[in-house]
């Protein structure tokens, strides 16, 4: 299928590895953001998502860090897989005036065994 | 399956063809989204659809045509295509328009004009 990794940031990371995904957002008034994983040939999925009140949510393995100073959303993976080898973007809801999700363009995550 | 699914997985059309995506949600949604992911670009969205109604139209050319004949189904109509418009295609749906709703992604179309 197509890689959609072409010309992204790619991150290479060995497996065991704690992997962190970063993606910077331009709207101060966003109140919710979701962090996508896209394996090669399939759609995006979701992985972890956090709303602007809050500014780290945990989930397995996974913990997003919300830091609205500086408008820096992150993704921190633990024990980083062969099998989370994708694609990650974030998305961000711009509140007022927008009625869909901005997508960021993505970084291709590769883990090596 | 994600709950999102599209059909087929793979097409190949000619430019003087016309083909049709079919995306079908049992999610309960109300809220469905078509989406083009080319290899050098972000997602870009193409039309978004309210309980079947059109919201949203992003300057998509004539040749792409929607079809939402109810909340749980949106078609993408396709004719006289160029091959630029190579890419996968993906249809998305959401609870509700806007407020913060993740959106969850079928598994796109890969299509191929020749």
């Amino acid at each position: 299928g197509e890689s959609v990794g072409l010309h992204l940031p790619t991150l290479s990371v060995q497996e065991g590895d704690n992997s962190i995904i970063n993606c910077a957002y331009s709207n101060s008034a966003s109140d919710y953001f979701i962090w996508y994983k896209q394996e090669s040939g399939k759609g995006p999925q979701f992985i972890i998502d956090i709303r602007s009140n809050m500014d780290k949510r945990q989930g397995q393995r996974v913990t997003v860090l919300l830091n609205k100073t500086v408008k820096h959303l992150s993704l921190q993976i633990a024990a980083t897989q062969p099998g989370d080898s994708a694609v990650y973007f974030c998305a961000e809801n711009r509140s007022s005036g927008y009625s869909t999700l901005t997508f960021g363009k993505g970084t291709m995550l590769l883990v090596s065994p | 399956e994600t709950g999102v699914t599209q059909t087929p997985r793979h097409l190949v059309m000619g430019m003087t063809n016309k083909k049709s995506l079919k995306c079908e949600q049992h999610l309960g949604h109300n809220a469905m989204y078509w989406y083009k992911q080319s290899a050098k670009k972000p997602l870009e969205l193409m039309f978004v659809y309210n309980f079947k109604e059109q919201t949203e139209n992003n300057s998509v050319p004539s040749r792409f045509s929607p079809e939402c004949p109810n909340s749980s189904h949106l078609f993408l109509h396709l004719h006289t295509l160029q091959p630029e418009d190579s890419a996968l295609y993906l249809c998305a749906s959401s609870q509700a328009l806007g407020g913060g709703y993740g959106y969850t992604f079928g598994s796109g179309t890969r299509l191929t004009v020749v």
